[in-house]
């Protein structure tokens, strides 16, 4: 069975901290993505990546960075967390069939204070 | 301009009965994909139709159905019979080129008994 995890459910973080979202996939994919869930808004692209060390900006890249060092991991970092990237983060991975869905993580919501 | 519209924030329909979910996007691409997506209140994101571009036939997958109309790029899906667990956000989705995704704000459905 296909699986993406996701390292937190909950966060609670201070602004100006330093924040790191961890996404792990077991299915070998080339591609995963970070998205960020506001109501009204729906999934607004931050970042995504098709290889190991490779990444290209989505939508909303301003005040995030991702790493992907190992294909499994997919990493998402808040350099300085504002109040404004309270979220709910969604983390996806896909295969490079091109009709396959995105398989996606149940999510990290996080609270900026 | 949106990549994805769905103008419908919140829909309610009887239970047993069909109802259509509407959304329109816009490309220059000719090859693309359209996705449909569940996402009840437990948030996870539930994949249920997928659309291709060079696809002749609207998709089917058990009470799904999209309505694939490429000349007026709508991807309007369709739910027959609904169910009470059939009560969700449903996300409209794009595939480009370049392996983005775009998704849609999202329409509430609610199954009324």
């Amino acid at each position: 069975d296909v699986k993406v995890t996701q390292s937190s459910r909950y966060l609670v973080k201070r602004t100006g901290e330093k924040v790191f979202l961890e996404c792990v996939q077991d299915m070998d994919h080339e591609n995963m993505f970070w998205y960020r869930q506001d109501p009204g808004l729906g999934l607004r692209l931050i970042y995504f990546s098709y290889d190991v060390k490779m990444k290209e900006k989505g939508d909303i890249p301003e005040g995030y960075s991702v790493s992907r060092e190992k294909k499994e991991r997919f990493s998402l970092i808040l350099e300085s967390a504002s109040t404004n990237q309270t979220s709910m983060y969604l983390c996806a991975s896909k295969s490079g069939i091109v009709r396959e869905t995105q398989y996606f993580g149940p999510g990290t919501r996080l609270l900026v204070l | 301009a949106q990549k994805i519209t769905q103008t419908q924030p919140g829909m309610f329909v009887q239970e047993k009965e069909a109802v259509t979910l509407d959304c329109t996007y816009d490309t220059s691409d000719q090859s693309y994909g359209l996705f449909w997506y569940k996402q009840p209140s437990s948030g996870e994101m539930i994949f249920l139709i997928y659309q291709g571009s060079y696809d002749e036939q609207n998709a089917t997958e058990g009470r799904y159905s999209l309505n694939f109309q490429k000349a007026r790029k709508s991807a309007n899906l369709v739910i027959s019979a609904s169910q009470l667990g059939d009560s969700a956000m449903y996300f409209c989705a794009m595939r480009e080129l370049s392996n983005q995704f775009y998704f849609g704000t999202g329409t509430s459905l609610t199954v009324i008994p």
